[in-house]
């Protein structure tokens, strides 16, 4: 059963770099981790996704170490708009050839000033 | 604008009665979900269907029922509504299901009380 695992909370300062770690020891052989955003009253929000190495877009950059058993999302610069919950994602393969989303119980990140 | 839409928003019940939660995507995506957030235990998949005719249960799917008849809409149907179901659900939709395709498009939500 793929799990994730994260750190429930975290703070951190305005302009400084902000990691999150997730763990997903049980991943399959071709699935990607996935990243999202989440606003309070506000659905999810895709940021990134990767299967090994690095992944980097114009938000954020993804680390991935060469077992996959975990990953780290790595926000640049922080401000306070960045204020949100963050989840890490991976998938499950259901019956009959379908695929469900495992969703951990997300990063709360606070900025401050 | 490319979106998914839920109906309604906001709905107060009682319990037992039935409901249907309606979910439109206008992207001609493949895959659909409906999960539910409740405080501490983050977003949980109820149930999430591949293409039209082809759905599957996710991690909570007791007490609710789903059907994709087309393409764009995926309703959640609570027969017999319980307060253990009061949550926030999300919709959500992705272009398709590949290993390499994780990008879902989420709803606004719909904040559903059950007394």
């Amino acid at each position: 059963l793929a799990k994730t695992t994260q750190p429930i909370s975290m703070d951190s300062y305005e302009g400084q770099e902000v990691n999150i770690t997730c763990s997903h020891n049980n991943i399959a052989t071709n699935d990607y981790i996935t990243w999202y955003q989440q606003f309070p009253s506000q659905g999810p929000r895709f940021i990134i996704q990767g299967y090994k190495t690095k992944v980097t877009n114009e938000v954020a950059s993804l680390f991935i170490p060469a077992d996959r058993k975990s990953s780290t999302l790595s926000l640049p610069r922080v401000s306070l708009s960045d204020t949100a919950v963050y989840y890490c994602l991976v998938g499950e393969r259901g019956s009959s050839g379908t695929y469900k989303y495992i969703f951990g119980t997300g990063t709360r990140l606070k900025v401050l000033a | 604008e490319a979106q998914v839409t839920q109906n309604p928003r906001y709905l107060i019940t009682v319990t037992g009665k039935k409901l249907t939660v309606t979910c439109s995507q206008n992207m001609n995506h493949e895959y659909m979900s409906w999960y539910r957030q409740d405080p501490g235990l983050g977003l949980r998949q109820i149930y999430y269907s591949m293409n039209v005719e082809v759905t599957d249960k996710g991690d909570v799917p007791e007490g609710y029922k789903v059907s994709r008849k087309e393409k764009r809409n995926f309703p959640l149907i609570l027969e017999s509504p319980s307060p253990n179901q009061t949550s926030l659900y999300f919709c959500a939709s992705s272009l398709s299901r590949r290993a390499d395709y994780n990008e879902q498009f989420f709803g606004p939500g719909t904040r559903l009380t059950v007394l």
